[in-house]
């Protein structure tokens, strides 16, 4: 199994609205990562994990809360966005965080806030 | 993490090499070069990496000039499903800042 599995592929939600984007992978990698893509833009890096741990946090604003309940799993927390928030969302993992380890990435929520 | 530079677009013809160019002249000894590309509507998708030596897997050929300055990944039979943005990224393999960050990328369209 080399897959990275999101959900939920879509997602709309207003501003006052409380929701979670979810990632599994079951492939072993101790290092999980949240990614950020507008339209037509590459990817951009918001939060890496390994073991578990939070080990990069790129400035992201405190509406958008991360956490790595095991291994497997990846959340996001999102409250109170704005609607330059929406974005596709992509999830992707790697053995650990060396960097000759690649990247598996999921297929990404597609978020839309009002 | 040195940064690359990639023409913004170019296309090819089904069943022929797509070749693949970058420019990475700040680039450090222990950096890598790594190849992704993204498909519409799909998450980013790895390609191949390499140090020095030139590397070929299943998917494509990665070739690293001596100076380590720039680098071409060659798709050797375009197909239509290969059209997507292809990046290249080059990252330190130490330290524990290590990541993968983005550039604009090149888009590929192969036509038939």
């Amino acid at each position: 199994d080399t897959e990275v599995t999101q959900t939920p592929k879509h997602l709309v939600m207003g501003m006052t609205n409380k929701k979670s984007l979810k990632c599994e992978q079951h492939m072993g990698h101790r290092a999980m990562y949240w990614y950020k893509q507008k339209a037509k833009k590459p990817p951009e890096l918001m939060f890496v994990y390994s073991y578990e741990k939070l080990s990069i946090n790129e400035s992201v604003p405190s509406r958008f809360s991360p956490e790595c309940p095991n291994s497997s799993l990846l959340n996001l927390h999102l409250h109170a966005l704005q609607p330059e928030d929406s974005a596709l969302y992509l999830c992707a993992s790697s053995q650990d965080r060396r960097a000759r380890e690649k990247l598996f990435f999921g297929s990404g929520t597609q978020l839309s806030v009002l | 993490d040195a940064k690359t530079t990639q023409p913004p677009s170019m296309d090819c013809a089904e069943g022929r090499a797509a070749n693949l160019p970058c420019n990475h002249s700040t680039i450090s000894g222990n950096e890598y070069v790594y190849w992704y590309r993204q498909i519409h509507s799909q998450g980013p998708q790895y390609i191949i990496h390499g140090l020095k030596n030139n590397e070929t897997n299943e998917m494509a050929s990665l070739i690293i000039t001596e100076d380590r300055k720039s680098s071409t990944l060659i798709l050797p039979h375009a197909t239509l499903r290969d059209t997507a943005v292809y990046y290249c990224i080059v990252r330190t393999n130490t330290g524990a800042n290590s990541k993968l960050t983005f550039g604009k990328g090149i888009t590929l369209s192969v036509r038939p």
